[in-house]
């Protein structure tokens, strides 16, 4: 069954620093999105990203946030100036946008920011 | 208007016996409500989901149930197994590929 990848499955990062995380989406998707959790908590949506544009940005995706598909198979979140508060675990969705819709998620990238 | 609000937080049950859990939606314009499945350390997965032109849908031991008009809908699972022991979302979107809005989560345990 296709799988949304993403990389690392963990990082660890110090404050202030720029992360840049990774997800290849599933190949013929074309709406891809990044959803974080903080631990313990519900599953918050950031961005949604089609035809090599943001569709849609939560409050939370603010100018620290950008999102880049740099070839035609992956899709990265880039997080500059990393706080505490964004320790979270990072998930990578994509969706063919048709049928029965449905998103396929990755199995998440946990980020702390130390 | 965008909150999905699900209970309970978290839920024990035996085995073999039937799990219900409860979402409820104010925004109008959701028109696709999908139910996740998480276990540890892994990302969501799609268990099932329902439009709001029907009012239940079944796959194996799981079912939905959707009330339109209270804006309500529910998750049952029977014939519950130590297998399902997992973490639900229930999540609501205007369209099936636009944002998914998240419940807060419910935290199953299936006793042996």
């Amino acid at each position: 069954e296709p799988e949304v990848t993403q990389t690392p499955s963990h990082q660890v990062t110090q404050m202030g620093q720029e992360v840049i995380l990774r997800c290849v989406p599933i190949s013929n998707h074309l709406y891809f999105y990044w959803y974080r959790q903080i631990l313990g908590q519900k599953v918050e949506f950031l961005v949604s990203f089609y035809n090599n544009e943001i569709s849609e940005k939560s409050e939370i995706f603010d100018d620290q946030f950008s999102v880049e598909r740099p070839d035609g198979s992956n899709f990265t979140l880039k997080i500059r100036s990393t706080k505490l508060e964004d320790s979270a675990m990072y998930f990578c969705a994509s969706s063919t946008g048709t049928g029965n819709y449905g998103y396929t998620f990755g199995s998440g990238t946990r980020l702390t920011v130390v | 208007q965008q909150q999905v609000k699900q209970s309970p937080q978290s839920l024990i049950v035996q085995k073999g016996g039937i799990s219900i859990i409860n979402c409820a939606y104010e925004n109008t314009a959701f028109d696709y409500f999908p139910w996740y499945q998480q276990f540890p350390g892994k990302g969501p997965a799609l268990l099932i989901a329902i439009r709001p032109d029907v009012s239940e849908k079944k796959e194996g031991r799981f079912t939905i149930s959707f009330n339109k008009s209270a804006k309500q809908f529910s998750l049952h699972i029977m014939d519950s197994q130590p297998g399902d022991s997992a973490t639900y979302f229930c999540a609501a979107s205007s369209t099936g590929f636009q944002k998914l809005v998240f419940g807060t989560g419910t935290r199953l345990l299936v006793s042996p």
